[in-house]
């Protein structure tokens, strides 16, 4: 199973700024997803990002908003850009592991925007 | 797209009580995953199920593909199953794949 780490685990900004959030895996993955879950909803997923080309976004999300780096293997960013209260979430990153297809996520971080 | 509904949605169980969670989904599906989240968020896989019947300790899960549905089975419940537990399904499309989750179950155990 993989392990994956998020930083940071949680943060308050105030509204208009950016944060930028990693994800770290132990092991080289080719698939890594973000998702974003509001308060007391299920998991929407934002993007998968691949080593090495652009990531794919799902309808309703888009790149100025939620630009996503994949510089190697193992690591990952997603940054969520001019926040507003209704960006206020928890964002995973979630990697698929290529030998028995299951999915393992990080622990998350919670995001409250002011 | 397709579409993926859990029940019940809640559920509260007194402990060493059994329970059913169901999962359907509308269109045909690759893989699908059961997870729990536990009360600090944290999301764990329970069993990747894409047809057939598992069983891992106190929980057991069943997927009848042909038919778009899941069960997962909870027998002796303790208070620390509770959270919630997500039914996801994996559809490729383009040669991408991706999970989409489902609604969920918030199930709570009381001591």
């Amino acid at each position: 199973s993989a392990v994956i780490s998020q930083k940071p685990s949680r943060d308050i900004c105030q509204r208009g700024t950016s944060l930028t959030i990693q994800c770290q895996v132990d092991s080289q993955v080719t698939m890594m997803f973000w998702y974003r879950q509001q308060p007391g909803q299920s998991l929407t997923l934002i993007a998968t990002a691949n080593q090495g080309s652009e990531a794919t976004y799902e309808s309703g999300f888009v790149i100025d908003k939620f630009p996503i780096s994949r510089p190697n293997l193992t690591f990952s960013t997603l940054t969520v850009s001019n926040m507003s209260p209704e960006d206020s979430s928890i964002y995973l990153c979630s990697v698929e592991d290529g030998q028995t297809d299951t999915q393992y996520f990080g622990p998350g971080t919670r995001l409250t925007v002011l | 797209g397709i579409q993926v509904e859990q029940s019940p949605p809640d559920l509260i169980l007194q402990e060493g009580a059994n329970s059913t969670l169901r999962c359907n989904f509308s269109d045909s599906v690759n893989n699908l995953q059961w997870f729990h989240q536990n009360p600090w968020g944290q999301l764990i896989n329970l069993f990747y199920i894409p047809s057939g019947t598992k069983q891992n300790g106190r929980l057991s899960a069943t997927t009848v593909a042909t038919e778009r549905y899941s069960l997962l089975y909870i027998s002796s419940s303790q208070t620390t199953d509770s959270g919630v537990y997500f039914c996801a399904v994996e559809r490729s499309a383009s040669g991408t794949y991706k999970y989409i989750f489902g609604t969920g179950t918030r199930l709570k155990v009381l001591a």
